[in-house]
């Protein structure tokens, strides 16, 4: 069975970067869409973007273009997430999740969540 | 982009009784591109519905879902005690695949 673990929290400060990880047990990254979605404090779920590892493919939503990287390394079976450019409303919790399919993106299984605590 | 919106924002129940989610889309959710989540306080998302009303493995049958075009619903037939937690639907027609705002499923 796949599961996602990701890596610890993060305090960081406004302007500065934060790179999470997501690395795969149980199998590998392959053709899988791995997808981002953070959650703020309170709030619902909001979809980052994606990554295609095997392609290198990204796909990121439009509020993130710009200042969120998504890399994959299939050698270690890890998937990574940057986000520069830091403000305290990026304070959330970030999971990663797997896609079914390139074509049939529901998200199952996810990550355990990172907490990203952006703070002076 | 296709937006969803989920109503009620709280639902309040009972164990026992029926728990009905409706979740409408901006635009028509070709094919049943759809999914829904259950999601408690301090854990991860967990994936129930996908294609409008396939259950994932290991969900328990009383979780259905149902709905096509611009309409969808998830039903709980008989609440139990673990049920009582946030849910989510997802549109995943085209990019960005965007969540509903959730319904909160309180106790009574």
């Amino acid at each position: 069975q796949v599961h996602l673990v990701q890596s610890g929290a993060e305090v960081k400060r406004p302007g500065s970067s934060v790179k999470v990880s997501c690395r795969t047990s149980g199998g590998s990254l392959s053709s899988y869409p791995i997808t981002w979605v953070r959650q703020a404090p309170g709030q619902g779920l909001e979809w980052m973007g994606q990554i295609i590892p095997i392609f290198g493919a990204t796909d990121y939503a439009q509020r993130f273009q710009g200042r969120v990287t998504f890399t994959a390394d299939e050698s270690t079976s890890t998937a990574y997430m940057v986000l520069s450019s830091l403000r305290s409303e990026d304070t959330a919790v970030y999971y990663c999740a797997r896609a079914y399919a390139v074509t049939h993106n529901w998200f199952d299984p996810w990550g355990q969540g990172t907490l990203v605590t952006v703070s002076s | 982009e296709i937006v969803l919106t989920q109503s009620p924002g709280t639902l309040s129940l009972s164990p026992g009784e029926r728990a009905t989610f409706s979740c409408r889309a901006s635009h028509t959710v070709t094919s049943n591109y759809l999914a829904w989540y259950q999601q408690k306080p301090g854990q991860a998302p967990r994936l129930l519905i996908y294609g409008a009303s396939s259950r994932a493995t290991g969900i328990p049958d009383r979780f259905s879902g149902s709905g096509s075009g611009t309409d969808f619903t998830l039903t709980i037939s008989r609440l139990e005690p673990e049920d009582f937690a946030v849910y989510y639907c997802q549109q995943y027609v085209s990019s960005p695949y965007s969540f509903g705002q959730g319904t909160k499923l309180d106790v009574k």
